[in-house]
């Protein structure tokens, strides 16, 4: 059955510390997409990635880096200089074009405690 | 610059009634317009879509109408359901931006039975 997995779930983090969220896709999508949904505004895009080793800054880019050395994988990673870090995280991909939209995974809740 | 937007939070509606779910966007290079639904601590799943080059598109309850010159879509769902108690995003793309999705606020749908 084909689809898109983000783990963990729910992920506790210190404030200073680096963690990285880890999305995987099995659909054979070229793109995938990293968003963060805040209460009251939506979705919003951190980073985008159309093909393998190549990657795109979002709107809402600072404090946080991405990786595509893989075709299947796109983690995100949530570093120290990310201001406000709490929210939950989507990660999405798609085919080429969008007739069928994104697929998205579950997403992962992040609290800095 | 809020690009997308869905003004209205919330709803609520009557089970068997008409929900009418509306958005708004100011860029005139959006040539493809989605709407997902999602449910608490998941991620959202895609539901209907509409092409610039069309007004409306019905796929069973649901039906999608764009209006290019005021710039608006919105989302019918007849007849409305418990079921369909979510939070609805319109999310709208340029062809140009590769793919790239930008969304509304969302709104919370509530139906009662």
């Amino acid at each position: 059955d084909g689809g898109i997995t983000q783990s963990p779930k729910y992920l506790f983090r210190k404030e200073g510390q680096n963690v990285t969220l880890s999305c995987e896709q099995n659909l054979n999508h070229d793109a995938m997409y990293w968003y963060r949904q805040d209460p009251g505004q939506g979705l919003r895009l951190i980073y985008y990635s159309q093909i393998v080793n190549d990657f795109q800054k979002g709107d809402i880019a600072e404090g946080y880096s991405v990786s595509r050395e893989k075709k299947e994988s796109f983690p995100l990673t949530v570093t120290s200089a990310q201001k406000n870090p709490t929210a939950f995280y989507l990660c999405a991909s798609s085919r080429q074009g969008l007739d069928y939209g994104y697929t998205f995974g579950s997403g992962t809740r992040l609290t800095v405690v | 610059d809020q690009q997308v937007k869905q003004n209205s939070p919330s709803l609520s509606v009557q089970e068997g009634r008409i929900s009418i779910l509306n958005c708004d966007y100011t860029n005139s290079m959006f040539d493809y317009f989605l709407w997902y639904k999602k449910y608490p601590a998941e991620g959202p799943t895609f539901l209907i879509s509409i092409s610039s080059i069309k007004d409306k598109n019905e796929d069973g309850r649901f039906t999608v109408f764009l209006n290019k010159s005021a710039k608006h879509l919105s989302l019918h769902i007849v007849p409305s359901q418990p079921g369909d108690s979510a939070v609805y995003f319109c999310a709208a793309s340029a062809g140009n931006q590769g793919g790239k999705l930008i969304f509304g606020q969302g709104t919370e749908l509530s139906v009662k039975p």
